[in-house]
This record gives C-alpha cells, structure tokens and sequence, in this order.
C-alpha cells in the first residue's frame, strides 16, 4: 500500500514561514491534501487538491507538489497554527483506500 | 449548516460489540460518500470504511470482517456495526464526507467531533 511520510515535528518563530513536507514515490502524481487538527478537535481541511484552500482558511496557507513530495506552507505564521497537521492522498493502485501521512507537530516558538 | 454528530463510544471488553452513530444535519447521508476515520490515543489518523452513494461499502483491512458501515436515509444516520473487537481498537472514532471533482470521493471535507471506543478488560 502507498505511504506517505512526513517529520514529526516542525518548530517556527512567530512570523515566520512554515513548510511541512509529505513524501511518497510519484506522489507529484497525485492529489494531495491537507488537514489540521487542534488538540481535543477533529481535523479540519486546510488545503485540498495540493494548492486549493477552502473557504475561510487563510491566505497563509498554501500547498505544492511535485515529484516525490508535497508541501504545506504556512506563511506569517501566528500562534494560533500550531496544531498538528496531516497529509492525505486517495490511493487508487489499492482497494478504495484512503492513506494519511503520520502527522506533524508544527510548533511555534 | 452541516453538522455531524456521532454517538455510541465507550468502555467495551475484548471480544465485545459497540455500533456507532453518526447523525447528520444541513447534508443528505445516502446522497453522499461517508466514511469513518479512527485515531488511536497519540496516534494519526487512519481510514476505516466508507460506504458510497449508491451503496457500495469498503473497509480497512485492519478491520475488514469485524467491521460493517451501513446508513438508515430516514434518519439520515450513519452507522458502525464493530464486533470482535480488540485492543488495539481503541480510538477516537470520526464520521467524515468525502467529496472530489465529479463528486469523486477523495478528500474528507465535513468532519463530526469524535466519539471515543475503548476496548479493554
């Protein structure tokens, strides 16, 4: 089955910029998106597609992908960001799965 | 507003049974892709099941067999039959949709807050 693969960890001062990497083979290939989640609160689409944002997430966040990694970029970053943060792709070469990386803890210093 | 709301977690022993409920309101359960996500304590996130629009159900194969996702349209309702359940079971278990360009099921945009399972002696 596919895997993705992202650090635990990310740490940033506050105004800074945040990148958040998702890597799998091809993964330029495919569909990337992105979820934060706050301690205690479910998880919250943040970027899908690999760059579109929903409405009422911020300009800050935007998404890249390309060859064998995504990325999740967080620019200006600001206290409030700092939660955990997932990728996800839906993985056609299985049976209807859909495979998450294993998070990242973005901290802000 | 869509609001998902899920119900049913709690204290189950090895071996034991638990259906989750997912109640939705401001969306159609039967007219959308559901699905369910767990999240072990301190863990990620991982798919479970989904069941399609037009009724088609899938499973992880960490619990295919034990496992069964159904939906009631009356009452909008989602559900998780769990049976055999185990150890490592235990987790925050996630009603979500998934939608996609050409409504394909790819991405999870609504998410409930989590119902809580725990299976242990």
């Amino acid at each position: 089955s596919y895997v993705l693969t992202q650090p635990p960890s990310v740490s940033v001062a506050p105004g800074k910029t945040a990148r958040i990497t998702c890597g799998g083979n091809n993964i330029g290939s495919k569909s990337v998106h992105w979820y934060q989640q706050k301690p205690g609160q479910a998880p919250v689409l943040v970027i899908y597609y690999d760059s579109d944002r929903p409405s009422g997430i911020p300009e800050r966040f935007s998404g890249s992908n390309s060859g064998n990694t995504a990325t999740l970029t967080i620019s200006r970053v600001e206290a409030g960001d700092e939660a955990d943060y997932y990728c996800q792709v839906w993985d056609s070469s299985s049976d209807h799965h859909w495979v998450f990386g294993g998070g990242t803890k973005l901290t802000v210093l | 507003e869509v609001q998902l709301v899920e119900t049913g977690g709690g204290l189950i022993q090895p071996g034991g049974s638990l259906r989750l409920s997912c109640a939705a309101s401001g969306f159609t359960v039967s007219s959308n892709y559901m699905s369910w996500v767990r999240q072990a304590p301190g863990k990620g996130l991982e798919w479970v099941s989904v069941i399609y629009s037009g009724g088609s159900t899938y499973y992880a194969d960490s619990v295919k067999g034990r496992f069964t996702i159904s939906r009631d349209n009356s009452k909008n309702t989602l559900y998780l039959q769990m049976n055999s359940l185990r150890a490592e079971d235990t987790a925050v278990y996630y009603c979500a949709s998934l939608t996609g360009v050409a409504a394909a099921p790819i991405y999870f945009d609504y998410w409930g807050q989590g119902t809580l399972v725990t299976v242990s002696s």
